[in-house]
Formats: C-alpha cells, structure tokens, sequence
C-alpha cells in the first residue's frame, strides 16, 4: 500500500520562504514529484526527486531522504501568484510504476 | 508543442450515456495513468498502464473502464455517467526508462446533465 501525508493549508506573507513536507511510506520507490496545481487546471511539473538531497530550481528548491521517507518543498521569495495547491507525488515500481499523490497542500500568499 | 493531449478538454453527456475521453502522447512513455479529479481534492488514481498491463485501482468503480490500444493512445470509458462522475479527468505518462518527470495533458473537464 501507500501513504502519502502533507499539510492540508500554508499561509504566508509575500516575499517570505514556505516550506511544505511530505512523508511518504510506499513498497518501492523511484522518483518523488512535486507538481503545482492552480484551481481548474492540471498540474505543472515542479522538481523531481530520485536520489538523496537537494535540487534547485530558481525560487523552488526540494529535498529528499529516502531513509526517512521524508520530502520537503521549498518556495522562496513569494509571490502572490505562487497562491495554488502544491502535491507530493512517489512513484513506485514495486506496483508497475504506479504513481499516487498525496491530498496536495493549498499554499496562500498574502500581500 | 503539446506531449499529452487530451480530447476532448470539455465533455458535456447526459445522464446514463456512454463517453469516451481520449489521450494520445508523443513521448513514447511505457507508462499511462488515468485520474479523476474534483473539485478541491487531489487527484485520484483510477488505473495505470505498465506497457499492455493493466492495473485497476481496488476502489475504482466497474462503470470506468479503459483501453490502450498502443502505446501513444489511451481511452477513458465511463459506461453509465453519474452526476457523481462529474469531474476533471487527467491523463498522464511516465517512462520507465530513465529518470524523467510524469507529464500531465490539460485535462478533461466532463459535466453531468
């Protein structure tokens, strides 16, 4: 089975750091995503996660520990167009590459 | 250019009619996934495709149904559409071959009268 767990609500201040954590518990593991997801659109690739560590990109960074099961989203320099729902999703391979996703995590920035 | 195209992106049905929503990717992806989505909750895992195997969620309801033909094209059936069915349905794909992201289409919107 899996388990995916993150926040359900974040709320900051434009122009500060948010970070959102996801846990995971799956049989096998091979990759975990971060997709942000505006209201009435599909979701938009963030990062992606395979190996232990952090991966930057611009304003968004993520991290992983597989030994953990632990996985963080961070969005610096807030914008307010960063107010959508962020979701953690693992892919694994032990199920045929199946790829679920937590219930994502509604980030609002506030002016 | 578009790699996971969803068609229809709104699907207006009746009531108990039949429809079919479609994906096509140019990817050459092994693997395909089917969600639903509404409105403020996550998406939903319906089935997956690991190449022609076919994976069924356990809570997926036997109205959804599903078809891969070959590997770039994938089909959603929903034999009985409820107003419950009402939703966003998302197609995506994912390779085995690799490190690579998910791709997402832009997702089908289906409304219930």
């Amino acid at each position: 089975g899996q388990n995916i767990d993150q926040p359900t609500e974040m709320t900051a201040t434009e122009g500060a750091i948010v970070q959102i954590n996801c846990t995971y518990q799956t049989s096998g593991f091979n990759g975990l995503f971060w997709y942000q997801q505006h209201a009435g659109e599909a979701p938009t690739f963030l990062s992606y996660n395979v190996l232990d560590g952090l991966e930057e990109k611009g304003r968004f960074s993520s991290f992983l520990s597989r030994s953990k099961g632990y996985s963080y989203l961070l969005l610096k320099e807030l914008q307010m167009k960063d107010s959508a729902s962020y979701l953690c999703a693992v892919r694994d391979p032990s199920d045929d590459y199946k790829l679920s996703f937590g219930a994502g995590t509604t980030v609002t920035v506030r002016a | 250019d578009a790699m996971v195209i969803q068609n229809p992106r709104y699907q207006v049905t009746q009531f108990g009619k039949p429809v079919t929503l479609s994906c096509s990717q140019t990817l050459n992806h092994n693997v395909m996934y089917w969600y639903q989505q509404k409105s403020s909750q996550a998406p939903k895992l319906l089935f997956h495709y690991y190449d022609k195997d076919f994976n069924n969620e356990a809570d997926t309801p036997d109205n959804f149904q599903s078809r891969r033909p070959n590997t770039s094209f994938c089909f959603l059936d929903i034999r009985s559409p409820g107003l419950g069915d009402a939703a966003m349905y998302l197609c995506a794909t994912s390779t085995t071959r690799g490190s690579t992201e998910a791709f997402f289409g832009q997702g089908t919107r289906l409304t219930v009268v």
